[in-house]
């Protein structure tokens, strides 16, 4: 089936330097991804879409200058935190939509997360 | 706007027993549903959706869940708890207003006991 890495799968850095969060899709084109961050024992909550080719659209609260996001190619998308903080700790997961199989159904497809913990 | 309301935090059955996960949701437009699961430290795994075909959707390992458009729900269902069934489990919608975007609920952990 269709996949969706994140990478790395885990990163602790020190407060203030920036940390990038690499996105791919393995074995389809991904015309739109999209951003989540989950804190302990909450739901996903939705921080931006990106379609390939332009700027991404921020959800309301979510600093676009913080978090950077750049969808390069239908199969990569990066998301850079900015001066992390430690409340910037949190459980980053990234999905990307797109058409597994000629004459498929979109589908979105889910990362299996990065953990960033800022100290 | 689009918004899903998961009902119980937390939901605990004995093994062998029915599981009922709770799911309502609110959209301006036909929505599409989902039920994805999440182990601890692991990313989301699709169980079921419904995609405006049949009103009862089944998914994988046994879970199932009906749309149904008048109580605005989408309840989620197994005929019998596993002990590997513990893991917690979030309802999401998605819709297409220029633009597809999916909304997840609050999630519902669920224990199963021996």
């Amino acid at each position: 089936g269709a996949v969706v890495s994140q990478h790395p799968s885990r990163v602790i850095c020190k407060s203030g330097t920036s940390v990038k969060i690499e996105c791919r899709s393995l074995d389809f084109q991904a015309t739109t991804m999209f951003w989540y961050r989950q804190f302990p024992k909450k739901s996903l909550m939705l921080m931006a879409t990106s379609n390939e080719g332009s700027k991404a659209t921020y959800e309301q609260g979510v600093e676009k200058d913080k978090f950077l996001i750049n969808h390069a190619s239908l199969t990569l998308s990066t998301l850079t935190v900015t001066s992390a903080h430690p409340e910037d700790s949190s459980f980053y997961i990234c999905s990307a939509r797109g058409v597994v199989s000629s004459g498929g159904a979109y589908t979105q497809y889910f990362g299996p997360g990065t953990r960033l913990t800022v100290l | 706007a689009q918004s899903v309301t998961q009902l119980g935090s937390h939901v605990s059955v004995s093994e062998g027993a029915l599981v009922l996960l709770r799911c309502n949701y609110s959209s301006s437009v036909p929505p599409y549903l989902f039920w994805y699961v999440q182990y601890p430290n692991q990313g989301l795994q699709l169980l079921l959706k419904y995609t405006s075909a049949a009103t009862l959707v089944k998914g994988i390992n046994g879970f199932e869940a009906e749309f149904k458009k008048s109580e605005t729900s989408f309840h989620l269902t197994k005929p019998s708890a596993h002990m590997s069934d513990a893991a917690e489990y979030f309802c999401a919608v998605s819709v297409n207003t220029g633009g597809f975007k999916t909304i997840f609920g609050a999630g519902t952990r669920l224990f199963v006991k021996a």
